[in-house]
């Protein structure tokens, strides 16, 4: 059973340019979150998606940043015209359903460790 | 003031030790607390997770929540260099249809000598 799978691991733009990051959630799970570490700092909450449905993005800068999860294929989170700032690893995380529509087990992926030059 | 302080470390102790690490919160309303370890540059793996108040055990790890005092625990026994680690504890409210976004602690670094 594969677990959440984020591709691409390594990421390197120049500033101004997009990054596209994917993820996978594992079998049968179809809520996702995305989280962002940045360096000296912990994981802080970005986005929860379900299919086809972005539920919570309070934690989502204001510009630049998009995520979604279609119907069919991975969620994607999409930074445009990035900046130095932010380099840092995103990771995503899936959930299976729970009576809060999420369950509270949430299970990480390896990350995408994006660097801005 | 952060939601959730966690002492960043480092920790070192030797092998064989009883490892004790802590969070403590503001927002009462949490209701699931749980324990992550990183490995470095890998993702978080949830090892424990405790709904409440009270204690759960799980091989070598012992996972304590004190809602009143707002404060979590997670021990260790008979620690393994294996488990050198970044230990990271998280916490939330499910609200229906919301899910439950983590919030977490900064992480402790552990590393147990052998």
């Amino acid at each position: 059973n594969a677990g959440v799978m984020q591709n691409p691991r390594h990421l390197v733009r120049r500033r101004g340019q997009e990054a596209r990051l994917r993820c996978s959630p594992m079998k049968g799970h179809s809520h996702v979150y995305w989280y962002r570490q940045l360096p000296e700092e912990g994981l802080k909450f970005m986005v929860y998606l379900q299919k086809e449905n972005i539920i919570d993005e309070s934690g989502m800068p204001k510009e630049r940043f998009s995520a979604e999860f279609p119907k069919e294929g991975p969620s994607i989170l999409r930074i445009q015209q990035v900046v130095r700032g932010d380099s840092a690893a995103y990771f995503c995380a899936s959930s299976p359903w729970g009576l809060a529509g999420a369950s509270y087990e949430q299970y990480f992926g390896p990350g995408t460790r994006l660097t801005v030059t | 003031q952060k939601e959730v302080e966690q002492d960043p470390g480092p920790l070192s102790v030797p092998e064989g030790a009883i490892v004790s690490l802590n969070c403590t919160y503001s927002n009462s309303a949490f209701q699931y607390f749980m324990w992550y370890r990183q490995y470095s540059r890998k993702g978080p793996e949830l090892l424990m997770y405790t709904y409440s108040s009270g204690n759960k055990e799980d091989g070598r790890f012992t996972a304590q929540v004190d809602k009143s005092s707002k404060y979590i625990s997670l021990f260790i026994r008979d620690s393994q260099p294996s488990d050198s680690a970044t230990y990271l504890c998280a916490m939330t409210r499910m609200i229906y249809n919301q899910g439950g976004k983590l919030i977490f602690g900064q992480g402790t670094e552990l590393s147990v000598k052998p």
